[in-house]
């Protein structure tokens, strides 16, 4: 089975630029997505294909990816950015899930 | 546009088995695969399986196979989810989410509370 890594919590600054990780080897073959879920809310999807920003995405959520780990970075982080982020991958038909990266800004 | 409909809140006995559905608008029912998650409270997305509504063709988690179905009824544009011998542990909610194979896009319900207990 395959797995994704993910800190459990990231803490950033208004205005500054927080960083999500996620680790698995299956990230070596497949492309990550990213999501954005806010409390009692669906999942938003942010980021597809590693680094594609679906219409209507702001510019501030940006997808890298390296080797086995994928990262979301959200520049100038705003109070409304506080929220749950999930990376998401496929193989052989199979969805796997990070386990969740809860962003606070303060 | 895309909506993707769930049913309302469910409580259940343990035990017991929940049917959930998910109505779909906007788009081909048959051309996306449908896919269902659990999200327990305070915890992670859970991805259960999806089912191909063009051949009804299925793929379920290791962790839920053998107790849950999907079905469809396209005349209703509609998915279902069944799962059966419930416990406490099912207590979550389920979103029903589809979107193109690439995933530029992606449409998810409003999630279905389910209460065991």
């Amino acid at each position: 089975s395959y797995e994704l890594t993910q800190p459990s919590s990231v803490s950033v600054s208004p205005g500054q630029t927080a960083r999500i990780t996620c680790s698995g080897d299956v990230l070596a073959k497949k492309y990550a997505r990213w999501f954005q879920q806010k409390p009692g809310q669906a999942p938003v999807l942010l980021i597809y294909r590693d680094n594609e920003r679906p219409s209507g995405i702001s510019e501030r959520f940006f997808g890298s990816s390296s080797g086995t780990t994928v990262t979301l970075a959200i520049t100038g982080a705003r109070v409304e950015d506080e929220a749950d982020y999930y990376c998401l991958s496929e193989a052989d038909n199979i969805w796997v899930f990070g386990g969740g990266t809860k962003v606070t800004v303060l | 546009q895309v909506q993707l409909v769930q049913s309302g809140t469910e409580v259940k006995k343990p035990g017991a088995s929940v049917k959930i559905s998910c109505k779909a608008s906007g788009y081909s029912f048959t051309s996306y695969v449908m896919h269902w998650v659990r999200q327990a409270p305070g915890q992670r997305l859970e991805w259960m399986g999806w089912i191909n509504a063009g051949t009804s063709n299925t793929k379920y988690s290791e962790k839920f196979r053998g107790r849950v179905t999907f079905t469809t009824n396209t005349s209703a544009s509609t998915a279902y989810m069944e799962l059966t011998s419930l416990r406490s542990e099912d207590t979550a909610v389920f979103f029903c989410t589809t979107g193109d194979e690439a995933m530029t896009v992606s449409y998810w319900g409003q999630g279905s509370l389910l209460t065991v207990s």
